[in-house]
């Protein structure tokens, strides 16, 4: 069965600081990694990763996906009280077209 | 407000009563996805269609019936429902490209209350 651990499970920061949430996974035949961002309703689309050490980056926000060591990280710098939020982790495995989630982070962002 | 329209935002129902949920997306997207999200939980896939076809039904009570009436178009019909049901009901969609998916795109939801 298809596994996404994702870490910590919630974290409260101040305004300012820089997180990093963390993801490992267990699936076969691995295709890709997604990040998603989930407020009150849909989760946002924030990164989809295939291949290892390649950053992908969009703002304060950037993630890195390591397939020897099955794990993705999520960075935000600069944190602002917008960022609070779920952030989900999901995996594209063999079931082409399933995405097995993690659990989530939930972030707060304190002013 | 997101590219995937989901209608209504909100339903109570009784357990006796039939209504539909609604789902639409103008992405050319050929796969269209119903999750379930219970509250602090991550969205759990129900069915998938794949150019208006059944691909996927993860052994969802007979209850919940899907239908693609359009590559654009995706329903939801509900009967009979339980109070366990009361949840978030998210639509989704996502393009392929030969064996690789596409991100999935989430509409707003349904915030769905069973009396």
């Amino acid at each position: 069965e298809d596994k996404v651990v994702q870490s910590p499970l919630s974290l409260v920061v101040h305004e300012g600081d820089t997180v990093t949430l963390n993801c490992s996974y267990e699936v076969t035949n691995f295709r890709s990694l997604l990040w998603y961002k989930q407020e009150k309703k849909a989760p946002t689309f924030l990164f989809m990763l295939t291949s290892s050490g390649i950053e992908k980056k969009s703002g304060r926000l950037s993630s890195i996906l390591d397939k020897k060591e099955l794990f993705s990280i999520l960075n935000i710098t600069a944190t602002q009280t917008g960022d609070s939020a779920i952030y989900l982790c999901a995996v594209y495995g063999a079931g082409s077209y399933q995405l097995t989630f993690g659990k989530g982070t939930k972030l707060s962002v304190i002013p | 407000d997101t590219e995937v329209t989901q209608t209504p935002k909100h339903l109570v129902m009784g357990m006796t009563n039939k209504k539909s949920l609604k789902c639409e997306q103008h992405m050319g997207h050929r796969a269209m996805y119903w999750y379930k999200q219970k509250a602090k939980k991550p969205p759990e896939l129900m069915f998938v269609y794949s150019y208006e076809k059944l691909s996927i039904n993860e052994s969802v009570p007979s209850r919940f019936s899907p239908e693609c009436p359009n590559s654009s178009l995706l329903n939801l019909h509900l009967h009979a429902l339980q109070p366990e049901d009361s949840a978030l009901y998210l639509c989704a969609s996502s393009q392929r490209e030969g064996n690789n998916n596409q991100p999935q795109h989430f509409g707003d939801g349904t915030r769905l209350s069973i009396l």
